[in-house]
């Protein structure tokens, strides 16, 4: 399995929901990522987890509060969120921390109504 | 400062039409350049990884090339398929993070 899959795939939610995007990979990655993209620009880091544990937050508002479970599980949990913060969220995952290139998954786009 | 920065903005070429595209960074120590495709709506797909100037890497109609200050994705004969946004990102071996760059995005007219 050479695959990060994220679900869902779409999502519409308003500004008093609570949602998640889950992300999952099998490869024995220990490092894993949140990027968020805008349209029509480059993909930009949220959080890092390496062997589970938070490693990197790029000052990224607390309405977004990330989780791993385990190493093949990462979570994104979204409440209070704002319309500015509809986008594309992507999962990626790598060997390890800093390791050669990053998989990504498919994303999951958001819509904050 | 940005770390990377990739050119033409857009592209429109004919089918059969070769050209290349252009990523630049501009801080040394580093540790791979990566090339990406992204289709509207999709996570950015693997393409090449680049270590050290000189080196090369193709896949079907793409190869790549890197130098001490850039990199180059030359695309030859290329097909209404290969239509996406080619993102590059450059890693160093100072810190963990990808520095992405804005991106080409390519269309190929039939």
């Amino acid at each position: 399995d050479t695959e990060v899959t994220q679900t869902p795939k779409h999502l519409v939610m308003g500004m008093t929901n609570k949602k998640s995007l889950k992300c999952e990979q099998h490869m024995g990655h220990r490092a894993m990522y949140w990027y968020k993209q805008k349209a029509k620009k480059p993909p930009e880091l949220m959080f890092v987890y390496s062997y589970e544990k938070l490693s990197i937050n790029e000052s990224v508002p607390s309405r977004f509060s990330p989780e791993c479970p385990n190493s093949s599980l990462l979570n994104l949990h979204l409440h209070a969120l704002q319309p500015e913060d509809s986008a594309l969220y992507l999962c990626a995952s790598s060997q390890e921390l800093g390791g050669w290139g990053y998989t990504f998954g498919s994303g999951t786009r958001l819509t904050v109504v | 400062e940005d770390q990377v920065t990739q050119s033409p903005e857009a592209l429109r070429l004919q089918e059969g039409e070769s050209s290349s595209l252009n990523c630049s960074y501009t801080v040394s120590g580093l540790r791979g350049l990566f090339w990406y495709r992204q289709d509207p709506g999709k996570g950015p797909e693997f393409l090449f990884t680049l270590y050290s100037a000189g080196e090369e890497k193709e896949k079907e109609r793409l190869k790549a090339t890197l130098t001490k200050k850039e990199s180059f994705l030359h695309i030859t004969a290329p097909k209404p398929e290969d239509s996406a946004t080619y993102l590059c990102a450059v890693q160093y071996y100072t810190g963990n993070q990808f520095y992405f760059g804005t991106g080409t995005s390519l269309t190929v007219i039939p």
